[in-house]
């Protein structure tokens, strides 16, 4: 079936560098995707969010890209710091249904 | 800022038992959801509840688990006979309105089936 992927399970960056954080997805039918952070023992806390009318949104230090031709999301995060090492998640909503599919995740680990 | 809660944090239980897990999700929230994330794996939808009822579920949300939302605050997740593939964090969200708003989740309860 279709599904929400993402290429690199663990990503390690120096603290001040730049991240990012890609996400495949297949279903050319899903309207609106979201980043989701999730530390050991939390539950996923949001962090940007993109419709699929759009493609590129800004927030504080994230940036979400999306590029529909390919199906590819990403999440960059400038000056990286130790507070943002966690799981990734990226999540998919299709059509006018609310049931998010989450992606496998990449834990990004912040070296000081 | 508002969040979502969910008590227990940890339940263990015997096989066959009931569970309910509680939830308070945001105050004006009109949407309500139950995921759950087995160790190590994707976080997985389980069901949707709007306007007292059902709105979306998934396969895994089969007859032994039902959602109420018994007040105008509590919403919760019964297991009606858990089994040990039940073991999962269980995760509460709710959201404001439909049509792509973000959905907020709580900290999880974790099931451990014995």
């Amino acid at each position: 079936g279709e599904s929400v992927g993402l290429h690199l399970p663990t990503l390690s960056v120096q603290e001040g560098d730049n991240s990012i954080i890609n996400c495949a997805y297949s279903n050319s039918a899903s309207d609106y995707f979201i980043w989701y952070k999730q530390e050991s023992g939390k539950g996923p806390q949001f962090i940007i969010d993109i419709r699929s009318n759009m493609d590129k949104r800004q927030g504080q230090r994230v940036t979400v890209l999306l590029n529909k031709t390919v199906k590819h999301l990403s999440l960059q995060i400038a000056a990286t710091q130790p507070g943002d090492s966690a799981v990734y998640f990226c999540a998919e909503k299709v059509n006018a249904g609310n049931m998010l599919t989450f992606g496998g995740g990449t834990r990004l680990m912040v070296k000081p | 800022e508002p969040e979502v809660t969910q008590t227990p944090s940890h339940q263990v239980t015997q096989m066959g038992q009931e569970v309910i897990l509680r939830c308070v999700p945001i105050s004006n929230h009109l949407y309500f959801y139950w995921y759950r994330q087995i160790l190590g794996q994707k976080v997985e939808f389980l069901v949707s509840f709007y306007n007292n009822e059902i709105s979306e579920k998934s396969e895994i949300f089969d007859d032994q688990f039902s959602v109420e939302r018994p007040d105008g605050s509590n919403f919760t997740l019964k297991i009606r006979s858990t089994k040990l593939e039940d073991s999962a964090m269980y995760f509460c969200a709710s959201c404001l309105k439909a049509g792509g708003d973000t959905q907020y989740f709580g900290p999880g309860t974790r099931l451990t089936v014995l």
